[in-house]
């Protein structure tokens, strides 16, 4: 079974700072691990996703994240926060023999001061 | 290129009311996603649709809860003798191919209150 812990359901960062945004995984079988973000009364849209191949995967609008086995960790990061990334933040996980369907943590709501 | 659409965006129902969400993915999308999402928490996965088969209906929550997808591309589910606990934003999601890693792309949703 498949599982995903995110800690910190809400995270304040100054603009301009970094961002740290932390998922940890369960999963029994070689995961895939996805990033979406949501804005208000949006949809969720893919940020980055890794699928086995580098262990640090870059996405969209600057977002990273780095694939740490040993630590079943899948931390999201942004190395200078700006105001339109104000959004919540959800971490994913599915399996690799599976049809893709994913299991997502419950989310970490990221709020950047001016 | 259009998204994934769903309609209605918002819905009312009083309680023991049937519903029907639709769900419009992209065209040519072979695979299709149904996730709740309650308040302040995380999409939950309901059901999968590879064209119009059903191939997994694990996560829907009870035998009031029925989705089908008959010609392989619009798909609605239907709740049936809706409760309170089924206020939730329902997701569609479509995504190119069965399988692996391929990118899930979303629907804006429909925001379910049952009063």
């Amino acid at each position: 079974a498949q599982s995903v812990t995110q800690l910190g359901s809400h995270v304040s960062v100054s603009e301009g700072a970094l961002v740290l945004l932390r998922c940890n995984y369960s999963s029994s079988v070689p995961p895939y691990l996805f990033w979406y973000v949501q804005y208000p009364n949006q949809g969720l849209q893919l940020l980055l996703k890794y699928t086995s191949a580098a262990t640090l995967v870059k996405g969209i609008n600057g977002f990273e994240a780095e694939f740490k086995k040993s630590e079943t960790s899948f931390h999201l990061t942004k190395p200078s926060a700006h105001m339109s990334d104000a959004a919540e933040y959800f971490c994913a996980v599915s399996d690799q023999a599976g049809a893709n369907n994913l299991f997502f943590g419950t989310g970490t709501r990221l709020t950047v001061i001016p | 290129g259009a998204g994934v659409s769903q309609s209605p965006r918002y819905k009312v129902a009083k309680r023991g009311q049937d519903v029907a969400l639709r769900c419009d993915p992209i065209s040519g999308h072979v695979s299709l996603f149904w996730y709740q999402q309650a308040l302040g928490q995380g999409p939950e996965f309901l059901t999968y649709f590879q064209n119009e088969a059903q191939l997994d209906k694990s996560g829907l929550p009870s035998d009031r809860f029925f989705a089908e997808r008959p010609e392989g591309s619009v798909s609605t589910l239907k709740i049936q003798r809706t409760q309170q606990e089924d206020s939730a934003v329902y997701l569609c999601a479509s995504s190119t191919l069965a399988g692996g890693p391929y990118e899930q792309y979303f629907g804006p949703g429909t925001r379910l209150t049952v009063t």
